[in-house]
């Protein structure tokens, strides 16, 4: 089965910085990457995602990037707010999300006023 | 309002005392799914189901069954729960044509 590996666990930046958060997965049929984020205490919600037939995709201050070749994709958020701590989740299917998600274990961001 | 409903949204329970947790959604999608939430572990998935009465294990299906008798429900039932199923738990119904998973908003488990 898939396997989605997550890095870092915890990212602290100053506000206003740039942060990347990256995951890598085993299965090269998967085919769908979404990014949820989960605030404390809150459900996770679809933040973004991207399908293996595109390499990069952006909305607002979030993009996130796709190397199929490589077997990784990477979340990027520009201009850091403090509406941004939260946790962040990385996921991959090749069952086009219905079939369930993988996710990897989160990356918890702080960002430093 | 598109939304996904779970019940209860909290439950301390004992040892081996079945229960039931309910989850409803009302976008008529085919696809619904369950997930555990561990601290450091992230979500992993317990079961889901493709459609009315068609359901397959996730990756941690043991101690846990489903049932899909109707499009807009899909319960979890716990037969006899034990401790390390203390958690908290997530129903998602997701859109076949965008592939979106739609969280319901969670339900923790404590078994003593």
């Amino acid at each position: 089965g898939e396997n989605v590996e997550q890095h870092p666990s915890t990212l602290s930046v100053q506000e206003g910085d740039s942060a990347v958060i990256k995951c890598t997965y085993s299965d090269s049929a998967s085919n769908y990457f979404p990014w949820y984020k989960q605030e404390l205490g809150k459900r996770p919600q679809l933040i973004i995602d991207i399908r293996s037939n595109v390499g990069e995709k952006k909305d607002q201050r979030i993009a996130v990037t796709l190397n199929k070749t490589a077997k990784h994709f990477s979340l990027h958020i520009t201009e850091t707010q403090p509406e941004d701590s939260a946790v962040y989740f990385c996921a991959a299917t090749s069952g086009g999300g219905a079939d369930g998600l993988t996710f990897g274990k989160g990356t918890h961001l702080i960002i430093q006023p | 309002e598109a939304q996904v409903t779970q019940n209860p949204r909290y439950l301390i329970t004992v040892t081996g005392k079945k229960l039931t947790v309910t989850c409803s959604q009302n976008m008529n999608h085919e696809y619904m799914s369950w997930y555990r939430q561990d601290p450091g572990l992230g979500l992993r998935q317990i079961y889901y189901s493709m459609n009315v009465e068609v359901t397959d294990k996730g990756d941690v299906p043991e101690g846990y069954k489903v049932s899909r008798k109707e499009k807009r429900n899909f319960p979890l039932i716990l037969e006899s729960p034990s401790p390390n199923q203390t958690s908290l738990y997530f129903c998602a119904s997701i859109s076949g044509g965008t592939d979106t998973q739609y969280f319901g908003p969670g339900t923790r488990l404590t078994v003593l």
